[in-house]
């Protein structure tokens, strides 16, 4: 099946400071990818969709000037988490569409991890 | 947002017995997805069935749809110590290119 892979695993960073999450697909070309966030014992909760070549569609609430979202080419969307506080720390997933599949099926990323001290 | 609903949120039973979750959804939907997370881990796709379809089995697991009361249920039978995890519904809603998630179930298989 089609592979998504995430980039990084985990990270840990400062107060302050910004993090960058790359979301690849690595055997198809993914038009559409989305971006989830899970707190501990709760489920994954959409913060945006990322179309490529265009601007990303924010569910309500999500701010649009702290996570950034990029997807410059048909295989990578980036999630920047900016001015981080400790409140970001989440689990972090992105998916994405594979448009050549029947039923338009999207696969998942395994995760990042952000940890903000 | 839609959001699917899992019952229950917790599940405890032995080792061996059969676990039922459950899920219902607001929307139509293309194809309701149930997928497994272990603690901390990502997401195990299980088994996606689609809107025509009314069940659907893969190796222990069996789901139904029932797509007129907006529900699905995921069987496992014979449970082991390994099926601990929390499982989650996932629908694709017809109107958009969205997918959301319900809730989910813990479940926990006592040895």
């Amino acid at each position: 099946g089609a592979v998504v892979s995430q980039h990084p695993s985990w990270v840990i960073c400062k107060s302050g400071t910004s993090v960058k999450i790359e979301c690849r697909s690595l055997d198809f070309q993914a038009t559409t990818m989305f971006w989830y966030r899970q707190f501990p014992k709760q489920s994954l909760m959409l913060m945006a969709t990322s179309n490529e070549g265009s601007k990303a569609t924010y569910e309500q609430g999500v701010e649009k000037d702290k996570f950034l979202i990029n997807h410059a080419s048909l295989t990578l969307s980036t999630l920047t988490v900016t001015s981080a506080h400790p409140e970001d720390s989440s689990f972090y997933i992105c998916s994405a569409r594979d448009p050549g599949l029947a039923y338009n099926e999207q696969f998942f990323g395994p995760g990042t991890r952000l940890t903000v001290l | 947002s839609q959001q699917g609903e899992e019952d229950p949120q917790a599940l405890s039973i032995q080792e061996g017995e059969n676990a039922t979750m459950n899920c219902s959804y607001k929307t139509s939907i293309n194809n309701l997805q149930w997928y497994r997370q272990n603690s901390g881990r990502g997401l195990v796709h299980l088994i996606l069935i689609r809107s025509n379809e009314r069940e659907k089995h893969s190796g222990r697991l069996r789901v139904t749809l029932d797509t007129s009361k907006k529900s699905s249920s995921l069987l496992i039978t014979a449970s082991r110590a390994a099926d601990t995890a929390s499982y989650f519904c996932a629908t694709d809603a017809v109107r958009d290119d969205k997918i959301i998630f319900g809730k989910g179930t813990r479940l926990h298989i006592l040895p």
